[in-house]
């Protein structure tokens, strides 16, 4: 059964950092680009980072650039988001997802999207 | 960044009704997009990807469509089991962003 799920969420204080895993089962994580996605309390989806395969890509949202970092260890299928520096605004559900993707027709491009959802680890950042 | 505009934010509807959620893109992003329906304290999950395709055991009566900066998400027969919040997605761009969701309420 393909899953994903979420651990290392919890309470901090601001300015503290905090890690969170995502261990893939039923999948081979190194076939997959990984997407860390959050949502803060009442509000919509934030995209916050990409790694893709072989971790040699990465991306970051605005709002977490340089404080947040992406990681990924393949022989231990888990998916990591480091943070530090962090904030109020950070508190948070946390969701890392699997990339899927298919060819579209006549290039050598992929449409990609997210198709596995781990079920998201809380962080609240507060004194 | 590529913004995302959903509209409405919020809808009610009967059982049965056909339901239209639209997204603008600030951009063009082609067929590059994706919508996904989450429900009160559960993970997103994915209905279509790439503007129309169907993901695999999501139910006939969700149909997707656009392309550019105009797409439709619209479910053709509103079912007891759909009231939740949709949201749509670019990956046009390497950050992808959301659309800030409709949610769908029982009338």
């Amino acid at each position: 059964q393909v899953q994903l799920v979420e651990s290392g969420g919890g309470v901090v204080q601001p300015g503290r950092s905090l890690r969170l895993s995502c261990a893939a089962a039923g999948f081979t994580l190194s076939s997959y680009g990984m997407h860390w996605v959050r949502q803060a309390p009442g509000t919509g989806l934030e995209w916050m980072a990409f790694i893709s395969d072989d971790g040699s890509k990465k991306d970051y949202a605005d709002s977490v650039k340089g404080r947040f970092t992406i990681s990924r260890d393949n022989s231990k299928n888990t998916l990591y988001l480091q943070m530090n520096s962090l904030r109020a605004e950070d508190t948070a559900v946390y969701y890392c997802a699997k990339e899927g993707g298919i060819a579209v027709v006549g290039t050598r491009y992929y449409y990609y999207y997210m198709d596995v959802w781990g079920k998201g680890t809380t962080v609240t950042v507060s004194s | 960044d590529i913004q995302m505009t959903q509209s409405p934010s919020s809808l009610s509807a009967s059982v049965g009704d056909r339901v239209t959620i639209t997204c603008r893109a600030s951009q063009s992003i082609s067929s590059y997009i994706n919508w996904y329906q989450q429900k009160p304290g559960k993970a997103p999950k994915l209905l279509i990807y790439a503007a129309s395709s169907l993901q695999s055991g999501v139910p006939s009566r969700f149909s997707g469509s656009g392309s550019g900066t105009d797409f439709t998400l619209t479910i053709s027969s509103l079912q007891p089991e759909d009231f939740a919040t949709y949201y749509c997605q670019q990956s046009y761009s390497t950050r992808w962003t959301f659309g800030l969701g409709t949610k769908v309420e029982i009338k």
